[in-house]
């Protein structure tokens, strides 16, 4: 595997459930990112990472739950959504947590909440 | 402030036409870089260019060009002779020293490319 991989690519939840996006970056980053892509709006930075740890959270609802266990791996727990959650999840990482790197991005969770 | 303007929604072509995405942005800082990303119909965003603030020199790579004018703040993407393949959303981005180290991305525009 190369770049940044997801998992799922496509998930569908009811507002009961409780899942896990995965995120996987094979390019030795020490930052990573989650990012909200909801249709017809600008994308939403979630959350930011530098060596495992959390750095920012822009005002996500505690139904949103991050974790980092290593540089290479990010993941986002779900719970109790909305259908308003529907979207694009997307993960990112950088070299550093720095203005000047570039961020690379993964294909994409496409969520469904039912 | 920083923001990233594309007032471009959506342009559609035809195959072997040019075509050009705007992108206007605004920073306070000095230094600062650009970017622009491709994301097609499968989801995932891909990184085409990163041009930091001091270097103006347009960039050639293949059928894409990039024209950086820092007296217009604007950074544009022209692709040459387009093709279907190029048919995606392109969004401009911004990160500058001031904005801890965000990158702040324009709303995109939808290229379709028709054969």
């Amino acid at each position: 595997e190369t770049g940044v991989t997801q998992t799922p690519r496509h998930l569908v939840m009811g507002m009961t459930n409780k899942k896990s996006l995965k995120c996987e970056q094979h390019l030795g980053h020490n930052a990573m990112y989650w990012y909200k892509q909801s249709a017809k709006k600008p994308l939403e930075l979630m959350f930011v990472y530098s060596l495992e740890e959390r750095v920012e959270n822009n005002s996500v609802p505690s139904r949103f739950s991050p974790e980092c266990p290593n540089s290479s791996h990010l993941f986002l727990h779900l719970h109790t959504l909305q259908p308003e959650d529907s979207a694009l999840y997307l993960c990112a990482s950088s070299q550093e947590l720095a203005f000047a790197d570039t961020q690379y991005f993964g294909p994409g969770t496409r969520l469904t909440v039912l | 402030a920083q923001k990233v303007t594309q007032a471009q929604t959506e342009i559609s072509v035809v195959e072997k036409e040019d075509v050009t995405l705007d992108c206007v942005y605004e920073t306070r800082d000095t230094t600062y870089y650009l970017f622009w990303y491709k994301q097609p119909p499968s989801g995932e965003l891909v990184f085409l260019i990163r041009r930091n603030s001091f270097d103006e020199q347009n960039e050639i790579s293949g059928r894409y060009s990039w024209n950086f004018q820092k007296s217009t703040s604007s950074f544009n993407f022209t692709i040459t002779a387009s093709q279907v393949v190029d048919s995606a959303v392109y969004f401009c981005a911004l990160s500058d020293f001031g904005g801890t180290d965000k990158l702040i991305f324009g709303t995109g525009t939808r290229l379709q490319v028709f054969p």
